[in-house]
This record gives structure tokens, sequence and C-alpha cells, in this order.
């Protein structure tokens, strides 16, 4: 399966201020995702980043708070912007391939 | 229906017990099927595919029942190591995104 580096693996921000995330997956993939796991809670979706065009959001989620790049087919950003104490989070990418999805190792945020 | 909902936990269960989690979902036209185990803190990570009516892979077998729209993941003779949160994962369809269930939790004791 594919391998995904995933960085930061954590941080502590002020509220108000960005964080971007990034992975970097050593092989090419058409679909990537990003998702949030709240504390206590499974993953929920925010945005499937496409490769070349703006990504698609899902329900609740803006890109303007998480804007995504995509440059090419091995690589993606997620931005979490303005954050809040509410943003406090794990994030993972994820990948589709061959042998199924695969996960980065997630980025742990707090936020203070 | 919650599109995928799993059986609520924790489940607290002695060494070489058997266990055994159920998961239904709402998407009829769901063709795959998931199981993910996610330690604590750490990313979940997939334990068993299930395309058909089921698949067994040494003291782990899911089962899947169509009718009735529910996966289920046994576990045989169970490790310590075993003390994790599963995730029963549905795809939408094809290659679109999963939808996780909230997750059972594990705990074997000694």
């Amino acid at each position: 399966s594919a391998v995904i580096s995933q960085k930061p693996s954590r941080d502590i921000c002020q509220r108000g201020t960005s964080l971007t995330i990034q992975c970097q997956v050593d092989s090419q993939v058409t679909m990537m995702f990003w998702y949030r796991q709240q504390p206590g809670q499974s993953l929920t979706l925010i945005a499937t980043a496409n490769q070349g065009s703006e990504a698609t959001y899902e329900s609740g989620f803006v890109i303007d708070k998480f804007p995504i790049s995509r440059p090419n087919l091995t690589f993606s950003t997620l931005t979490v912007s303005n954050m809040s104490p509410e943003d406090s989070s794990i994030y993972l990418c994820s990948v589709v391939g061959p042998y199924g999805y695969t996960f980065g190792s997630g980025t742990r945020l707090t936020v203070v | 229906r919650k599109e995928v909902e799993q059986d609520p936990g924790p489940f607290n269960v002695p060494e070489g017990a058997t266990v055994a989690f159920n998961c239904t979902y709402s998407n009829s036209a769901s063709q795959s099927f998931f199981w993910y185990r996610q330690d604590c803190r750490k990313e979940p990570k997939l334990l068993m595919s299930v395309y058909s009516s089921g698949n067994e892979d040494g003291r782990f077998t899911a089962q899947l029942n169509r009718a009735s729209q529910y996966i289920s993941l046994l576990i045989r003779d169970s490790k310590l190591s075993d003390s994790a949160t599963y995730l029963c994962v549905v795809p939408n369809s094809g290659n679109t995104p999963l939808v996780f269930g909230k997750g059972t939790r594990l705990s074997v004791i000694a």
C-alpha cells in the first residue's frame, strides 16, 4: 500500500493563527482525502483534494476555513485558518489505491 | 438510520475470550466494507476487507449480511494486544470517501 508522510505530527497554536499540514505520498494517487477526528469521536471527512481543481468540501466545512492545495498527484496541504479552541483535533490525510485506503499518521492540533 | 452505526462500547473481556461487534449501514448499494483498527493516538489501520459474504484471517472473522445490512467482526482467543478501537467503515460507492462508524472500544484484560 502507499506510504504517506504527514507533517507536523503535532502542534500547539495560538487562537487566530493558521496551521498548514502537509501530506506526501510515495506514489501517484488520484484521490486524496482530509479527515478530522475530534476527541473521542470517529473520523469526519472534511474534503476531497482534487489535482488541478478546487477541493470538494463536505457539509459544514468551507474553503475559507480549510483551504486545500493539491499541486500534483503525490502532495497535498490542508490549512486550518483563524484557529479557535474548537479546532483542536487530529487531522488525517488518506489516499485510496489498489490495496484500499491508507492514512497518514495524523496531526494532533491543540489551539490555546 | 444513521449511515454507519456500531455497537456501543466499551467491551471489557478477559484474555482468551471470544468477542463480536456488529455494525449496521444504511446504503444498500454499498459493495465493500472494511474493519479498521485504531490504537490510542494512532491513525486507523486496515484490519479486514469484506467484499462478499465474509472473510477470515486467523483469529478474526468478518461476516456480511446484505439482506439485513449489517457486518460483524468476531475475534477469537482475544489477546491483550487486541485492545483498540474497531471502526466499521463503508464507502459510499467505488472510490468515493469512506463513512466511518463511531467505533467500538475493546479492552482485553489479563
